[in-house]
């Protein structure tokens, strides 16, 4: 019963490649995002979608693409992967914007990206 | 830059003593304010929150206090146990910009036996 689930946990790949990471949440929140967390801890949003439309897209490289098939989903797709890509991804998802009163967001569990 | 930072990256305290974990912030148009809590191999969990029209809100063992006139937020968690052991963020948001939430660099909590 796991409210929002990313699959793989791990992924260890190589410069170049292209993967995905995908997010499922059965919360029914009409929000979902894509955080990156560094070395350092330090959380940092790379992408926001309501009800499958993009509405924050910061500033990372356009080898990041989102892709929100339906509300519940939010995958994360990276081409060409760097040695600097290396993190731990999180999805979140949440009712409302994350920023807002009463809707907190809620996390998965990350996915560790090792890029060698 | 505006920024949510905290004051000590590390925090060790004794089991059954009282933890305060300090953030600071530097935006006066933030108001809205959440700790959250992030065990090893795991994602942040939601703690306590706190609006700007207030001072202090109380949870399970655990007290938000807000100071905007030095913007300074604190968590104060009561008869730490070993399973607050985590690192801790503060986030805050403000009106526009969707709301987004914007997270400090967090510190860690480790409880000694």
């Amino acid at each position: 019963d796991t409210a929002v689930s990313q699959t793989p946990k791990y992924l260890v790949t190589q410069m170049g490649n292209d993967k995905s990471i995908k997010c499922e949440q059965n919360l029914g929140h009409d929000t979902m995002y894509w955080y990156k967390q560094d070395s350092k801890k330090f959380l940092k949003i790379m992408f926001s979608y309501n009800n499958k439309e993009l509405i924050i897209n910061e500033t990372v490289p356009n080898r990041f693409s989102p892709k929100s098939p339906d509300k519940a989903h939010l995958n994360l797709h990276i081409n060409s992967l760097e040695l600097g890509d290396s993190a731990v991804y999180f999805c979140a998802s949440s009712q409302d914007h994350g920023g807002s009163y009463n809707s907190p967001l809620h996390f998965g569990n990350g996915t560790r990206l090792t890029v060698t | 830059g505006e920024s949510v930072g905290l004051h000590l990256p590390t925090l060790s305290v004794q089991e059954g003593d009282n933890s305060i974990i300090n953030c600071a912030y530097s935006n006066s148009a933030s108001d809205y304010f959440i700790w959250y809590k992030q065990e090893s191999g795991k994602g942040p969990q939601f703690i306590i929150d706190i609006r700007s029209n207030m001072d202090k809100r109380q949870g399970q063992r655990v007290t938000v206090l807000l100071n905007k006139t030095v913007k300074h937020l604190s968590l104060q968690i009561a008869a730490t146990q070993p399973g607050d052991s985590a690192v801790y963020f503060c986030a805050e948001s403000r009106e526009g910009s969707a709301r987004q939430l914007t997270f400090g660099s967090g510190t860690q909590l480790t409880v000694l036996p």
